[in-house]
């Protein structure tokens, strides 16, 4: 039931830069609300990784970085290294729904 | 250092209802800076939410599964609670609980728990 949008898989190099994308409507992204990142290690629960659409909380590496434009919003990875191997999702609010809404994940491979 | 824990059978039936408890522990549920919520992940696939309620006994349902929801809250205990009636195959799940933020983000998560439903 996600109505944001996520590529399944990305990848890159150590080191590389790796966006993911979560694409939204005008009932979510589109107005207004923002967009929340979460890291899921394998076997582990969700982690808040950006909030607010680009801010980190404490301890998150400045490698992470978000941003958001019209109906869609973005996670930039910078540096790569082996231990951002995970599922990466994008969350909203959605008017429509009256509630949360979640992206359909990214699964992030390191090569 | 705010942390959540589920806690509830890891095995329903078919057309039972599942019943969780989410407590809380490291701080108080009673401040109106944020909220409750559960949210479930099937094996192998992505986040739900299920549903949301303030200290306060508000709640907010996804409508996919409002008619079978309830969600509760015991602010004396420190613990919310989620009920999931008439359950099937599909609803086999990790169940996380998180505290809420106004700005509607979910930060603490708990460390879930595996519900399978099966005769």
């Amino acid at each position: 039931q996600s109505v944001l949008t996520q590529p399944p898989s990305v990848s890159g190099a150590p080191g590389q830069r790796v966006t993911i994308s979560c694409t939204g409507s005008s009932s979510n992204i589109g107005a207004g609300y923002d967009v929340h990142w979460y890291q899921q290690l394998p076997g582990t629960a969700p982690k808040l990784l950006i909030y607010g659409n680009s801010n980190r909380p404490s301890g998150v590496p400045d490698r992470f970085s978000g941003s958001k434009s019209g109906t869609s919003a973005s996670l930039a990875i910078s540096g790569l290294q082996a231990e951002d191997e995970a599922d990466y999702y994008c969350q909203s609010y959605d008017s429509s729904l009256s509630g949360f809404v979640f992206g359909t994940g990214a699964k992030v491979t390191v090569l | 250092q705010l942390q959540l824990q589920e806690s509830g059978p890891g095995l329903v039936k078919p057309s039972e209802t599942l019943s969780l408890t989410c407590t809380v522990s490291g701080g108080s549920m009673r401040s109106s800076s944020y909220y409750w919520g559960w949210i479930r992940q099937p094996p192998g696939k992505g986040l739900e939410w299920i549903g949301s309620i303030y200290y306060s006994g508000s709640t907010y349902y996804n409508p996919s599964l409002k008619s079978r929801v309830t969600i509760s809250v015991d602010t004396s205990k420190n613990q919310f609670s989620l009920e999931l009636s008439s359950v099937t195959a599909a609803d086999a799940a990790v169940y996380y609980c998180a505290r809420l933020a106004l700005g509607h983000w979910c930060d603490p998560w708990g460390q879930g728990t595996l519900v399978t439903v099966s005769s």
